[in-house]
């Protein structure tokens, strides 16, 4: 089975500050991880993904996750804050389907 | 390239009444996905067809939701009767890879349902 798990439903930074949206997924088998985000009223839109390769995955918008096998974690980073990465993030899993989390809605404070 | 396509934006019904969500795929994708996403919540998969074939419905509720994808290409997906708790956004994706689920999936603006 899997799932993920995303730490904070609410996350707010300053303009140019560090983002850091965490997430910790379970898998019974070895991982495919996502995040994806989803701008008011619109579909998802994938950021980044890991399928095995390098631990350190560079997507869109200046984001970056890493994966942590011992800490079963793949938290989503960006070194600088934008008004508009305001938005919801989902972390998704997949194993034999797909899993997303709940969500993190960043809030970015000018 | 034209993205995933869905209609209607928003449906309004009262309870026990019947709907219906159109979806039209990006064009040569073979896979084809439907989410349920209820407010403050992730994207819940309700089924996922392989061309015209189903690949996973084990959390559609098969008493009241049903879907079809004729020709491999537009699916629809229905609910009937509707109960309050199916108000959500549904959301169509699709990828083109036949096998896995690593490919990327593009999805629709979505089909927001209020069900009063």
């Amino acid at each position: 089975a899997q799932s993920v798990t995303q730490l904070g439903s609410h996350v707010s930074v300053s303009e140019g500050a560090l983002v850091l949206l965490r997430c910790n997924y379970s898998s019974s088998v070895p991982p495919y991880l996502f995040w994806y985000v989803q701008y008011p009223n619109q579909g998802l839109q994938l950021l980044l993904k890991y399928t095995s390769a390098a631990t350190l995955v560079k997507g869109i918008n200046g984001f970056e996750a890493e994966f942590k096998k011992s800490e079963t974690s793949f938290h989503l980073t960006k070194p600088s804050a934008h008004m508009s990465d305001a938005a919801e993030y989902f972390c998704a899993v997949f194993g034999n389907q797909f899993y997303f989390g709940t969500g993190t809605s960043l809030t970015v404070i000018p | 390239e034209a993205g995933v396509a869905q209609s209607p934006r928003y449906k309004i019904i009262e309870k026990r009444q019947s709907v219906a969500f159109w979806c039209n795929p990006i064009s040569g994708h073979a896979t084809l996905y439907w989410y349920q996403q209820i407010l403050g919540q992730g994207p819940k998969l309700l089924i996922q067809f392989q061309n015209n074939g189903v690949v996973d419905d084990s959390q559609l509720p098969k008493d009241r939701f049903s879907a079809e994808r004729l020709k491999g290409v537009d699916s629809t997906l229905k609910i009937q009767p509707a109960k309050l708790e199916d108000s959500a956004v549904y959301l169509c994706a699709s990828s083109s890879r036949l096998a896995g689920g690593t490919d990327t999936q593009y999805f629709g603006p979505g089909t927001r349902l209020t069900v009063l």
